[in-house]
């Protein structure tokens, strides 16, 4: 069946823009998460939605990164005023859900650039 | 916020070796996955361990659950160039409320 897909795969934006970045989970998966990737790094936790509860925010690195996730299916992550230290690759897992699942299925990225 | 230490950070090994990486924590994890990313994709799980001391296997992989819950290690056999990629260790705390990842191994495998 489908995977977990994202979009755009990659997004060059300018310093001060805002961008959104898109994850499909997949079908029947409750529980949706975001991590950033930088450059030989890895993965840093952004934040958590499971079902309709109130998401686990505490990963976000401020105020700048916000996510939302409708009819408890796609998810859309916002940077407002990018940064160039936002440049990263931002990775969605899915699980199928009952608290925090431990084996993720991760999409392929989304790649942004910022200049 | 905890830290896993994952090593060696790469690898170029020749085909057929075998290859041995860790993971080592100073506070103790309930749980302990790898994962492997290659170029382009996102990670995808290859083993999870969920007891302390816990041995498994996946085909060549072989990867075991420290005994004081600190520490994992990952094996290899005989590997092959599609084993080329970066390995991920990761860690689930007591709370069981985040998935804390190491740094990552980049494995280079020459035919």
């Amino acid at each position: 069946g489908a995977g977990v897909s994202q979009s755009p795969s990659n997004k060059v934006t300018e310093k001060g823009k805002d961008v959104e970045l898109r994850c499909d989970p997949i079908s029947g998966h409750t529980a949706l998460y975001w991590y950033r990737q930088s450059l030989g790094q890895g993965l840093e936790f952004l934040i958590y939605f499971q079902g309709n509860s109130a998401p686990d925010k505490s990963g976000l690195p401020s105020d700048r990164f916000s996510a939302e996730r409708t009819g408890g299916s796609v998810s859309t992550l916002t940077i407002q005023r990018t940064q160039q230290e936002d440049s990263a690759v931002y990775l969605c897992a899915s699980s199928p859900g009952g608290g925090f699942v431990y084996e993720q299925f991760f999409g392929p990225g989304t790649r942004l650039t910022v200049l | 916020g905890q830290q896993l230490n994952q090593s060696p950070q790469s690898m170029f090994i020749q085909e057929g070796e075998d290859v041995s990486m860790n993971c080592t924590s100073s506070s103790i994890f309930n749980t302990w996955l790898w994962y492997k990313q290659e170029p382009g994709e996102g990670p995808v799980l290859l083993i999870a361990l969920y007891k302390a001391g816990e041995l498994t296997s996946n085909g060549r992989l072989t990867a075991q659950f420290g005994i004081t819950r600190k520490d994992s290690f990952l094996n290899i056999s005989a590997s092959i160039p599609s084993d080329v990629g970066i390995y991920f260790c990761a860690g689930v705390d007591n709370a069981g409320n985040m998935l804390t990842f190491g740094g990552g191994t980049r494995l280079m495998v020459k035919p």
